[in-house]
């Protein structure tokens, strides 16, 4: 139950293309759900998060959406570009609780 | 400027030998962490503190100490006992729910 299950674990994409990284959860008192973003060599760094209250969240070219009755939730970057070559880690944790829950990561690479 | 620093960047660990990473932040966050990551893997907890002077074993704390006796600092001490400590070890530290991540401390065992 507090599993984060995170797919594809990775991920080619084109230059221009709009990738896709899907999160499933079991826990249904789950209501903070956060993407981080790792460069190699760095610490993961918080790119957006979203609440359970909301179905879609964008901050600039990242989208993230929502499927509250699915337990789902997935990360779009719409433009995708070779800077955007990362790995990419999906979270869930209660609010009352300072744990964050990880999903195993996806490592994407962007083809100029 | 806020944040979290870790220290060394590279550590070098001869077979037998206990070494500490350093870990401070300056963020004024109750709770702190260490994760563990292996090449290509996620991120498996180890010790986490919500409080100073207690903490709490995460899922991998076999082989590792930590101490909490000021805010600040959270050092993570791996022992001899740790039969596998090559990694990259990331501290993070958290208010409520964003964790911040300090840069890393990769270890190596000569």
């Amino acid at each position: 139950q507090q599993q984060v299950k995170q797919s594809p674990q990775s991920l080619i994409v084109q230059k221009g293309g709009i990738p896709i990284i899907n999160c499933a959860y079991e826990n249904t008192a789950f209501d903070y759900f956060p993407w981080y973003q790792q460069f190699p060599g760095k610490g993961p760094a918080l790119l957006i998060a979203i609440r359970p209250d909301v179905s879609e969240k964008k901050e600039g070219r990242f989208t993230i959406s929502f499927n509250k009755s699915a337990k789902q939730f997935s990360l779009h970057i719409m433009d995708s570009q070779p800077g955007d070559s990362a790995t990419y880690f999906c979270a869930a944790s209660l609010d009352s609780n300072y744990q964050l829950i990880w999903g195993a990561g996806t490592k994407l690479i962007i083809k100029p | 400027d806020g944040g979290i620093t870790q220290s060394p960047k590279y550590l070098f660990r001869k077979e037998g030998q206990n070494v500490t990473l350093s870990c401070e932040q300056n963020l004024n966050h109750d709770a702190m962490y260490w994760y563990r990551q292996d090449p290509g893997q996620g991120l498996r907890l180890i010790y986490y503190s919500q409080i100073v002077n207690d903490f709490q074993k995460g899922d991998i704390a076999e082989g590792y100490s930590v101490s909490r006796e000021k805010k600040e600092s959270f050092p993570l001490t791996v022992t001899s006992a740790q039969k596998n400590p090559t990694a990259f070890y990331l501290c993070a530290s958290s208010s409520r729910t964003e964790q911040f991540f300090g840069p890393g401390t990769r270890l190596t065992v000569l």
